[in-house]
């Protein structure tokens, strides 16, 4: 069973950059597509982008220019790094596996809650 | 990008009732569309995936249709545990959209 842990800081300040790591448990990051999805309180989903087995990366077009997803198949990881937030990106985030040929997301992570807030 | 809206926004039903939601999407998806089921605190479940397709462990009340830019989710008997929000989504050319959801609550 593939199981998927966000870890990260639970509140950054605006104008800095929000950094989230996703740890991969009984599946290989390796293989699939992995991706961030997040959503503000009282929201709906917001796909913010995935990378690859082979490392290419995706990302929403509203988020692109300050979007950067990695993937560390070492440590069977992926990151998502954010940077200038203001207060309009504090969401849950969740990591979660893209399933590419059938174009769904299979497992999630359970997600984090990021505030950001001086 | 595809848009993705659905109908009603919100439904009130009680145990037993069939509840339809609808999804429409902005441009033809042909059957590349998934439904999620989300319980309060907690991460979106798949449901359906590939507009009719069953997940393993998902119950056979559930059951989704259509092709192209409409598609429809249907509880056949709805039970306790189906009060929660319901999302489409999309993922042509992988540019990926979720629709805004549609509330299940008890009548």
């Amino acid at each position: 069973q593939v199981q998927l842990q966000e870890s990260g800081p639970g509140l950054v300040k605006p104008s800095e950059t929000l950094s989230l790591t996703c740890t991969v448990s009984g599946g290989s990051t390796s293989t699939y597509y992995w991706s961030w999805i997040r959503q503000p309180p009282g929201k709906g989903l917001e796909w913010i982008g995935y990378i690859s087995y082979s490392g290419s990366t995706t990302y929403n077009p509203s988020l692109k220019s300050r979007v950067t997803i990695s993937v560390d198949t070492s440590k069977n990881q992926f990151s998502l790094k954010l940077s200038s937030v203001t207060a309009a990106d504090t969401a849950v985030y969740y990591c979660a596996r893209f399933f590419p040929t059938g174009e769904y997301f299979d497992y999630w992570g359970q997600g984090t809650l990021v505030t950001v807030s001086s | 990008d595809i848009q993705m809206t659905q109908s009603p926004s919100s439904v009130s039903a009680s145990v037993g009732d069939r509840v339809t939601i609808t999804c429409r999407a902005s441009q033809g998806i042909s059957s590349w569309l998934a439904w999620y089921q989300q319980k309060p605190g907690k991460a979106p479940k798949l449901l359906i995936y590939a507009a009719s397709s069953l997940p393993g462990g998902v119950p056979s009340r559930f059951s989704g249709s259509g092709s192209g830019a409409d598609f429809s989710l249907t509880i056949s008997s709805l039970q306790p545990e189906d009060f929660a929000t319901y999302y489409c989504q999309q993922a042509n050319s992988f540019h990926i959209t979720f629709g805004p959801g549609t509330k299940v609550d008890i009548k």
